[in-house]
């Protein structure tokens, strides 16, 4: 199975500021790599799909790159909305495993 | 717009059975694959099971192979997860998710979680 790495577990940042969170996976997945935004009591909500694909709706402060076992997500400039917590997902092949989480706190 | 509306939480005991339920609308529920993913307390998501458009094929994860069973019915535009002898690190919120249309990923739309807790 392919094994997703997800780092830092944890980040403190203000508002305004540029944040990044990094996903590598074990082997190669290509771009086929998700991101996703999750808030208590709220549905996930996803962001970012094959790696670099903005989903509708999405402010363009958010952004993804990478391809291969590396990629990142990036927020440009920090909104109060944005402190939540992100997962990256990779979806090449079974078991889809998700990264750890990061927890996006406010400084 | 688009909802994914699942049952209500519930409290089992451990070696117990359980059926979800997710029920759409506001989309074509028919034309793309349906997930199940879970979040344990405190713990990160994890994805749990995944169905074909058709009910043809479905796909497991390790921790729930033989023992929770995904099924679909597209008349009702429903999902379920039928899940049987449960054990306490079973217990999470369930989400149902649905992908774009004619696609198995990525999870585009998500519903509101059903909590489910075993306990003696």
């Amino acid at each position: 199975d392919i094994q997703m790495t997800q780092s830092p577990s944890t980040l403190s940042a203000s508002v305004g500021d540029r944040v990044t969170i990094t996903c590598r996976a074990s082997q190669s997945i290509s771009t086929f790599l998700a991101w996703y935004q999750l808030k208590p009591g709220k549905a996930p909500k996803l962001l970012i799909y094959q790696a670099s694909n903005l989903e509708t709706g999405v402010p363009s402060r958010f952004s993804g790159s990478g391809s291969g076992t590396d990629f990142t997500l990036t927020i440009s400039s920090l909104q109060p909305d944005d402190f939540a917590s992100y997962y990256c997902q990779q979806y090449k092949s079974y078991s889809y495993k998700f990264g750890q989480g990061t927890k996006l706190e406010i400084k | 717009e688009v909802h994914l509306v699942q049952s209500g939480g519930v409290v089992v005991h451990p070696g117990g059975s359980l059926r979800l339920s997710c029920e759409a609308s506001g989309i074509t529920f028919e034309d793309s694959a349906l997930h199940w993913v879970r979040q344990a307390p405190g713990k990160g998501l994890e994805w749990v099971s995944l169905i074909t458009w058709d009910g043809g094929r479905a796909f497991y994860a390790d921790s729930v192979q033989g023992r929770f069973t995904i099924s679909r019915d597209n008349r009702k535009d429903s999902l379920y997860l039928q899940m049987n002898n449960l054990r306490p690190e079973d217990s999470a919120l369930y989400y149902c998710a649905k992908p774009p249309q004619s696609s198995s990923w990525p999870l585009e739309y998500w519903g509101q979680g059903t909590l489910v807790t075993v306990s003696p």
